[in-house]
């Protein structure tokens, strides 16, 4: 059973706001990555990490920007929310002897209005 | 560019029946990864396959990886509601850092 969790689960905020969507995982993985998903459409990869103080940008441009200052965590914010960014965020981690196998948490579902 | 196409998009049957879903691609992988995603949730990793030919069983469902390495498809046997769900296929492609997921299929099972 994975062990990846994201908070908050949906959030709605207004246009301009600064929001960090929270994610945790207790399985001491080194590869984490967040995708952006519209309801019932493919994922794409936004950005993801090899391990502690590695970003990398993903197939997909976003204007967020994320940190892994720890192995279990890793944050994604948007300096300022615009209604385009209404989507779906998926975070996930893959164990080192599987990278090809991924574990997602449950996703924040965000509403910009 | 979409690296694997997956059909039908959309798939509505009957408590009990057949069906096959399909993941094409002309890409080689080095491995391919079925989920289930059900509304509002991540997706849960079903089954991986990494030899061409490669055939796996998990209770109803059977997962077939093509020979060539280029395609996949999911096969579930009498299916129930609790299969409802979007089912994404993704591949390692060789030499790449990332999966690359597929378009989906949306099942609906009707009690």
């Amino acid at each position: 059973e994975a062990d990846i969790y994201q908070t908050p689960r949906y959030l709605v905020i207004g246009t301009g706001k600064k929001i960090t969507l929270e994610c945790s995982q207790t399985m001491g993985h080194d590869k984490m990555y967040w995708y952006q998903q519209d309801p019932g459409m493919e994922l794409h990869l936004i950005h993801y990490s090899y391990g502690v103080n590695s970003t990398e940008k993903g197939d997909l441009s976003s204007e967020s920007t994320v940190s892994r200052i720890r192995t279990e965590h890793f944050p994604l914010t948007l300096e300022s929310a615009r209604p385009s960014h209404t989507s779906q965020y998926l975070c996930a981690s893959s164990p080192p002897t599987r990278p090809y196998e991924q574990y997602f948490g449950p996703g924040t579902r965000l509403t910009v209005t | 560019t979409q690296l694997l196409e997956q059909s039908p998009q959309f798939l509505s049957i009957q408590e009990g029946e057949n069906l096959t879903v399909y993941c094409n691609s002309s890409s080689v992988f080095s491995s391919l990864q079925w989920y289930r995603q059900e509304p509002g949730e991540g997706p849960v990793l079903l089954v991986t396959v990494v030899t061409g030919g490669e055939v796996k069983k998990l209770k109803r469902l059977t997962f077939q990886f093509g020979d060539a390495r280029k395609d996949s498809s999911l096969h579930i046997t009498a299916a129930q509601p609790g299969d409802t769900g979007l089912y994404l296929c993704a591949g390692e492609e060789t030499g790449a850092n990332n999966l690359f997921f597929g378009t989906g299929t949306r099942l609906t099972v009707i009690p």
